[in-house]
């Protein structure tokens, strides 16, 4: 079965340059995740899109943007990166929210580890 | 605001053993709650999840889990341990309407021969 897409799965940045993450959601799913998992650290909410519009943000650094495109898949935009921003970035799908609601499942991608340095 | 609350970073069992992870919660809207398993370097996997109906809900590799509101916790179990269960674990709530997730701390298992 598809699963979510993301790409690279590793980065290697320097500071104050720019990265770009990309994700590939499962076909069918009009709902995209961010997360950003720091070491040893839990997930936590960037922004999510639904039907390529911004459905909810979290705590994304005002350095990063993102989008969803009409194929539904997602760019998120890191500016000015920081040793801090080093990380392991997923990104989840889900079909429609209105079906299951916030019981919809989130299925993950392996993710991109980014690296500032 | 939803919440959630691994206790035990670390738990360490042996191979066969009872497996029991716990989660409390903290919510003021009904719970959607969820247990994801991650191994290293790896994505988040679900495992289960609970949105409404049965209080015990079967999951994959022989978890299962309980809701219960009055203890506001959603415990993951195991009967008997295996060595290839042995990743971090982590619990989620839903929030807000559009359902992304607030995860727990995690807990990291290990299972010892």
């Amino acid at each position: 079965a598809a699963g979510v897409i993301q790409s690279p799965r590793h980065l290697i940045k320097e500071k104050r340059e720019t990265a770009t993450l990309k994700c590939y959601p499962i076909p069918r799913h009009d709902t995209v995740y961010w997360y950003q998992q720091g070491p040893g650290q839990d997930p936590q909410f960037l922004i999510s899109f639904y039907e390529k519009m911004q459905s909810d943000k979290g705590s994304i650094p005002d350095r990063f943007s993102a989008q969803q495109f009409s194929d539904y898949h997602s760019e998120l935009n890191m500016s000015s990166l920081e040793l801090g921003d080093s990380a392991l970035y997923f990104c989840a799908s889900s079909p429609s929210w209105w079906v299951g609601g916030r019981g919809a499942e989130a299925f993950f991608g392996q993710g991109t580890r980014l690296t500032v340095v | 605001a939803q919440s959630v609350t691994q206790l035990g970073s670390h738990v360490s069992v042996s191979e066969g053993a009872l497996v029991l992870l716990r989660c409390n919660y903290s919510s003021s809207v009904p719970p959607y709650l969820f247990w994801y398993v991650q191994y290293p370097n790896q994505g988040l996997q679900l495992l289960l999840k609970y949105t409404t109906g049965a209080t015990l809900v079967k999951g994959i590799n022989g978890f299962e889990a309980e809701f219960k509101k009055s203890e506001t916790s959603f415990h993951l179990t195991k009967p008997s341990a295996h060595m290839s269960d042995a990743a971090e674990y982590f619990c989620a709530v839903s929030r807000g309407s559009q359902g992304n997730l607030i995860f727990g701390k995690g807990t990291k298992l290990s299972v010892k021969p």
